[in-house]
């Protein structure tokens, strides 16, 4: 199985300012026949289920605000919040899916 | 648009089998990949299993054994049962819509939810 370790666990994050959470993988998660990552984030608020945010790693999904941005290859990956909004507070979950392994996630707050 | 809606019982006793339905509405389950996705209360998310519109499946290794998921595809639902169920399957269980193919994709469509507690 390939193992998503996220970091940090939790952050506190001043109104408008940068959130960046990463995510490493203990296998390379990049296809080499399509060279497309197979990673993709997800946003989830108390009491609600996911909601996909990026995926290819870097393709945000339709309607998501474009202060969301996700990067990285390989192993490496990072989900972005710029601007950081009231309503961003949520626990953000990494996702691989080769074999369908997720993050432990990472909670976002206002600081 | 399309939405899932999870139905089943919310209390399984230990040892016996869980058993739950997902209807799709608002949209074919043509062309897509189904899944399963369990989260304990307070905890991760885990992938259980996914079936394509056509049968074709995949499934959590951990989890194989004892799931099975299947596809109604004339009423658009699709179900999990998970046998010999114990304290440590009581979750939050979702079905969800994958795009891409059957080498994944995005989770782009999920339920609400339905939360099933293992108790005697």
């Amino acid at each position: 199985d390939i193992v998503m370790t996220q970091s940090p666990d939790s952050l506190a994050v001043s109104l408008g300012e940068r959130a960046t959470i990463n995510c490493k993988t203990s296998q390379s998660v990049l296809y080499s026949s399509n060279n497309k990552n197979y990673l993709a984030w997800y946003q989830q608020k108390p009491g609600q289920p996911p909601k996909l945010l990026i995926y290819w790693a870097s393709t945000r999904e339709s309607g998501v605000p474009d202060r969301f941005s996700g990067s990285g290859s390989g192993t490496d990956f990072t989900l972005t919040i710029n601007n950081l909004q009231a309503e961003d507070v949520a626990v953000y979950y990494c996702h691989q899916y080769f074999s369908r392994t997720f993050g432990q996630g990472t909670k976002v707050q206002i600081k | 648009q399309v939405q899932l809606q999870e139905s089943g019982p919310g209390l399984v006793k230990p040892s016996e089998t869980l058993s739950l339905t997902c209807t799709v509405s608002g949209g074919s389950m043509s062309s897509y990949y189904w899944s399963w996705i369990r989260q304990p209360p307070g905890k991760g998310l885990e992938w259980i299993a996914y079936i394509y519109y056509s049968g074709s499946t995949n499934y959590n290794p951990s989890l194989k054994s004892r799931a099975t998921i299947s596809v109604d595809t004339s009423n658009n639902q699709f179900s999990l049962k998970l046998t010999s169920v114990t304290a440590a399957d009581t979750a939050v269980y979702y079905c969800v819509r994958q795009v891409g193919d059957a080498s994944g994709g995005g989770l782009d469509t999920w339920g609400q939810g339905t939360l099933v507690t293992v108790s005697s």
